[in-house]
């Protein structure tokens, strides 16, 4: 079945540093989500991206989707201790109706 | 209640028995997801429910996992004969049908097994 291959698996920072984590897929994807889960938490919707290198921005996230739409990014700037979790790019799964998360980039944050 | 709420939050079991979880989705959603993560993974896929469509069951890891779904809303996962390989924290999703709506979580429920 199809599947994301997600990087870094972890990242520890200085805060006020730059993150960016990447989602990588051996076939054209549809479209793509991306989650965020805080330690202790459930995973809680952050973005959704569709078009052929398409970038959207949240405050300091920044999202991507690859003109070939078989990767995508999150990059966040000034990381700050609420960026703290683990994020997760989930895309569509073939024509299932299904999302397929990837296994997730743990970020940590040192104040 | 305006959110995905599952219950127990916590389930304590031996080795053995049978359990199960419960998901209340939000009112309206049609599409149904049931997630296992085990501590410090990602979310392994188990259950989809789609509107009045056949349930894709391709994630149930063995046929000791089932899951059904009353009236098109509240979701029961059933553990039999439960292992301790089990013990994990299980999530329920919710939205309307379709991987371009955004799905909302329940807080999940943490089954240990002893």
């Amino acid at each position: 079945g199809q599947q994301v291959m997600q990087i870094p698996q972890y990242q520890h920072v200085q805060e006020g540093e730059d993150f960016t984590t990447y989602c990588n897929s051996s076939t054209t994807l549809s479209n793509i989500q991306w989650y965020k889960q805080r330690p202790g938490g459930h995973p809680v919707f952050l973005i959704q991206l569709v078009k052929s290198g398409e970038v959207k921005k949240q405050k300091r996230l920044t999202f991507q989707f690859g003109e070939a739409k078989k990767n995508s990014s999150l990059h966040i700037t000034a990381t700050q201790t609420t960026d703290v979790g683990t994020y997760f790019c989930a895309p569509e799964g073939g024509n299932t109706g299904k999302l397929i998360f990837g296994q997730g980039t743990t970020l940590q944050v040192k104040p | 209640g305006a959110g995905v709420s599952q219950s127990p939050s916590n389930k304590v079991t031996e080795k053995g028995k049978d359990v199960e979880l419960r998901c209340d989705p939000i009112s309206g959603h049609t599409a149904l997801y049931w997630y296992r993560q085990s501590l410090g993974q990602g979310l392994e896929f188990l259950i989809y429910f789609q509107g009045n469509s056949a349930p894709d069951k391709s994630g149930l890891p063995s046929d000791r996992f089932s899951a059904e779904r009353t009236g098109g809303s509240v979701s029961t996962l059933t553990i039999q004969r439960t292992q301790q390989e089990d013990s994990a924290v299980y999530l329920c999703a919710s939205t309307f049908t379709g991987a371009l709506y955004e799905q909302y979580f329940g807080p999940g429920t943490r089954l240990t097994v002893t």
